[in-house]
């Protein structure tokens, strides 16, 4: 079936510092796939989203990209704030698997200034 | 921006009782789902419903949940004889459309709390 697999956390960073989180997938087919995160107390909101090979989903100095050569989507940030400090989930929509996202376990960060 | 809204935000019910979440999606959408995260886990798919019916259900969503949209704006979560592992964060979600790349759209959460 399908499935996320995300890097285990909780990352820790330096404000400025280059954030890479791992993210690969399993999937029949061609998914879409999601980067969605949770500030401490609030619910999910999308980050960035690719629905294609090779798509490229971008938002606020966040970027993804859809390999699927290596069934990846890594999440990546130049240089990290104290205020994104969150919980990231990856997640994929399979064509096949109806409309379900199926999630990663999160990635837990944290930025001190 | 539109948004879902969920309510209570936390609720504490006694195990064996009955309790219902109330969720109001975003009002052009037509598809509606549930998740749950238990506390440390990863969020997990409970049920989708469009045109007043369920459409996909996972093994989480027994017998003992159902589902509901009393009128045209609430999507109702009903959990009917409560247990302990019952108790996580359950979000609501819609989207417009049901092709892949339209993402879902959350609601901030209810935490449920069973005693």
């Amino acid at each position: 079936g399908n499935s996320v697999t995300q890097m285990e956390g909780p990352v820790t960073l330096s404000e400025e510092a280059f954030l890479t989180i791992n993210c690969t997938y399993t999937a029949t087919g061609y998914p879409s796939l999601f980067w969605y995160v949770q500030y401490p107390g609030e619910g999910l909101q999308l980050l960035l989203k690719a629905t294609k090979a090779d798509d490229k989903g971008s938002n606020k100095g966040f970027e993804a990209t859809y390999r699927k050569e290596t069934t990846s989507f890594h999440l990546e940030k130049g240089s990290v704030q104290v205020s994104d400090s969150a919980v990231y989930f990856c997640a994929l929509r399979g064509p096949q698997a109806g409309t379900a996202l199926i999630f990663g376990k999160g990635t837990t960060l944290s930025v001190s200034s | 921006e539109p948004e879902v809204t969920q309510t209570p935000s936390h609720q504490v019910t006694q195990m064996g009782q009955e309790v219902i979440l109330r969720c109001v999606p975003i009002s052009n959408h037509l598809y509606f789902y549930w998740y749950r995260q238990i506390l440390g886990q990863k969020v997990e798919f409970l049920v989708s419903f469009y045109n007043n019916e369920i459409s996909e259900k996972s093994e989480i969503f027994d017998d003992q949940f159902s589902v509901e949209r009393p009128d045209g704006s609430n999507f109702t979560l009903k959990i009917r004889s409560t247990k302990l592992e019952d108790s996580a964060m359950y979000f609501c979600a819609s989207n417009s459309d049901r092709s892949r790349n339209q993402p879902q759209h959350f609601g901030d959460g209810t935490r449920l709390s069973i005693l």
